[in-house]
């Protein structure tokens, strides 16, 4: 069964900077790996997913995640955050499998610096 | 229309009421599910509809009765529920239903169980 890591329970960051939101995965097979957003008292949005090809993933607003699999690791990157990006981001990971169920990790939360 | 609605916002209800939560998607999406949130938490599945047929059940108590009247609809009864089932239940749709495909949330009930 496949597992999601997010080491970070909370990450402040001054708005303008980069920022880096880590996810390790675990999974026997090639895993399907997304980041959500989500603003307070709101649903998930995709921001982006990797299945397969490029291991560099561009997604909606200015964010990217890169794919390592010798380090078990999908982490979510912006070089320059602002004050809207503050919200809970949840790194999640799917299989190809019949068990069809995503498994989400247990989030970080970003807070942006004026 | 690639938008997941959910009604009401906001539910209050005693432990003896029955409730419905309802959610809509009009997307052609073939997967539904019931997903509930603590707060501070990830989304934790309850329920999963693949072509209108029940797929995953989560052990869910019976006081949660999911229904999925036609391909766009998803219903959620409550009955006989207990405070700790206050939480932000929220409904997704996908494609299909398997760990590979984009889950979209929708807004989100906010239960209040007193």
């Amino acid at each position: 069964a496949q597992s999601v890591t997010q080491p970070d329970i909370h990450i402040t960051v001054s708005e303008g900077a980069s920022l880096e939101l880590r996810c390790n995965y675990s999974y026997g097979a090639t895993p399907y790996l997304f980041w959500y957003v989500q603003s307070p008292g709101q649903g998930l949005q995709l921001l982006l997913k990797y299945f397969s090809g490029d291991t560099l993933v561009q997604g909606i607003k200015g964010f990217e995640a890169e794919f390592k699999r010798s380090q078990s690791s999908f982490n979510l990157r912006k070089p320059s955050v602002h004050w809207s990006d503050a919200a809970e981001y949840f790194c999640a990971v799917g299989a190809d499998s019949s068990a069809s169920k995503i498994i989400f990790g247990s989030g970080t939360r970003l807070s942006i610096r004026p | 229309d690639t938008e997941v609605t959910q009604t009401p916002k906001h539910l209050v209800m005693g432990m003896t009421n029955k409730k419905s939560l309802k959610c809509e998607q009009h997307m052609g999406h073939r997967a539904m599910y019931w997903y509930k949130q603590k707060a501070k938490k990830p989304p934790e599945l309850m329920f999963v509809y693949s072509y209108e047929k029940l797929s995953i059940n989560e052990s869910v108590p019976s006081r949660f009765s999911p229904e999925c009247p036609n391909s766009s609809l998803l219903n959620l009864h409550l009955h006989a529920l207990q405070p700790e089932d206050s939480a932000l239940y929220l409904c997704a749709s996908s494609q299909e239903s398997s760990g590979t495909g984009e889950q979209f949330f929708g807004p989100g009930t906010r239960l209040t169980v007193l």
